[in-house]
């Protein structure tokens, strides 16, 4: 079964710098797509990016980018200038190619913002 | 603006009343997702439509239901609920088109208090 391991609970920045979120999984698949969700306190989660397994480069968003490491399973978010509204729980999620219902979350990273 | 919409956001219900929670999408999406998300965890698959396709996780409790009269709408039932079903409960959607069909979309989500 895919799993899907965020070892840090809990990650703090300063304002204006930069953090990395990790994030592992394991899967037996050479086709899937790897996703990073945030979600704010008492709000809705929503897609912070996507990446494709057979794609090589690794996905960006303005100030969210990602370092997907296919052989070593290993897929890490990178925050750049990092903002207030950047504090939020973030997930990291797996899913294959095939399955519609094949998400799978790891257990999340509290990523809190200091002014 | 296409969207994935939850009523109500909150709902009080006891220990045993039946309860039913509300998702509609303008998105136009086939698949239909529904979560519990408990305090601090990551997001559990209950059950997912596909188009009329209903999809059971194995440890869904049999106290929760489903029901898609159309493609817009789906209904998560819990038929006698305990203290433990206390939760955030997220509907989500994802089909072709958007997002290149392997991306959900997050409903604000509807946070269930059980008395």
């Amino acid at each position: 079964a895919q799993t899907v391991t965020q070892s840090q609970p809990e990650m703090s920045v300063q304002e204006a710098e930069t953090v990395t979120l990790s994030c592992t999984y394991d899967t037996s698949e050479s086709d899937y797509y790897l996703f990073w969700y945030k979600q704010p306190p008492s709000r809705q989660m929503i897609l912070v990016i996507r990446q494709e397994a057979y794609k090589q480069q690794n996905a960006t968003e303005n100030r969210f980018s990602v370092n997907f490491q296919k052989a070593a399973k290993s897929f890490s978010l990178k925050i750049s200038d990092s903002q207030l509204g950047d504090a939020a729980m973030y997930f990291c999620a797996y899913r294959t190619r095939i399955m519609n219902n094949d998400m799978r979350f790891g257990a999340g990273t509290r990523l809190t913002v200091k002014p | 603006d296409a969207m994935v919409i939850q009523n109500p956001r909150y709902q009080v219900t006891q220990f045993g009343k039946p309860v039913t929670l509300s998702c509609s999408q303008t998105l136009n999406h086939n698949v239909m997702y529904w979560y519990q998300q408990k305090s601090s965890q990551a997001p559990k698959l209950l059950f997912h439509y596909y188009d009329k396709d209903f999809n059971n996780e194995a440890d869904t409790p049999d106290n929760f239901q489903s029901r898609r009269p159309n493609t817009s709408f789906c209904f998560l039932d819990i038929r006698s609920p305990g203290l433990g079903d206390a939760a955030m409960y997220l509907c989500a959607t994802s089909g072709p088109g958007t997002g290149g069909g392997e991306t959900q979309y997050f409903g604000p989500g509807t946070r269930l208090l059980v008395l």
